[in-house]
């Protein structure tokens, strides 16, 4: 049982180029999402995917897009990278959204770096 | 408007010791308050969540948090502080109707031998 798996873990992209970032999740989780991390500022929400089939955008969406493959896949692209784009970015994923308040597993990150 | 305070980036402690790092919150609504664990170069592990019921709650490695609800915080606790305790620790909050679970700007304890 791995979790959930992100590829690749680093990546070095010139501004302007283009990049998917892939997320994997074994548990048969409803719901997963995209963070960026950046120093001092936490984990800020990129996309969501509530269930299969639903994408909704979260609190810092420009820039991105995002495809809810099937039930364990969800996968994060960069059209037009910017260097305000290089940051860590974690998928996660939760047995489902809502009010029941179920805590999400956090796959190992992708360090990106836009020149 | 949701939002998580970790008022410390950096808190120090001797092993053995114990330890405390704070959080507190602002919903509308009842809170779901967790907490992560953040160790280097890997992503980010749960520890613990309130939902409802008792405000101790007991988590992962001794940890646990108090919900208070008058103080609007959640602060993690540990009895006895390890080296291997030594992380980025980040507190989160929701509330049952918002879509997004809000973190913190973490706290990073060093726990020294």
């Amino acid at each position: 049982n791995a979790g959930v798996t992100q590829t690749p873990k680093f990546q070095v992209l010139k501004t302007g180029q283009s990049m998917t970032l892939q997320c994997a999740q074994d548990m048969n989780h409803n719901s997963m999402y995209w963070y960026r991390q950046d120093p001092g500022m936490g984990l800020r929400l990129i996309y969501y995917s509530a269930s299969e089939g639903t994408t909704d955008k979260g609190e810092v969406p420009n820039g991105y897009n995002v495809s809810r493959l099937n039930k364990r896949e969800f996968s994060l692209r960069l059209e037009s990278a910017a260097p305000s784009q290089t940051s860590v970015y974690f998928c996660a994923s939760s047995e489902a959204w809502g009010a029941q308040g179920y805590e999400q597993y956090f796959g190992p990150g992708t360090r990106l770096t836009v020149t | 408007a949701q939002s998580v305070a970790q008022p410390e980036d950096q808190v120090n402690v001797a092993e053995g010791n114990p330890l405390t790092v704070k959080c507190t919150y602002s919903v509308s609504g009842n809170p779901y308050l967790f907490w992560y664990v953040q160790y280097p170069n890997r992503g980010l592990q749960f520890l613990l969540k309130y939902i409802t019921g008792d405000n101790l709650v007991k988590g992962s490695y001794g940890f646990e948090a108090e919900f208070n609800k008058s103080q609007t915080s959640f602060h993690l606790k540990k009895p006895s502080a390890l080296v291997s305790d030594s992380a980025l620790y980040f507190c989160a909050v929701r509330n049952g109707g918002a879509n997004n679970l809000f973190f913190g700007t973490g706290t990073r304890l060093t726990v020294i031998p």
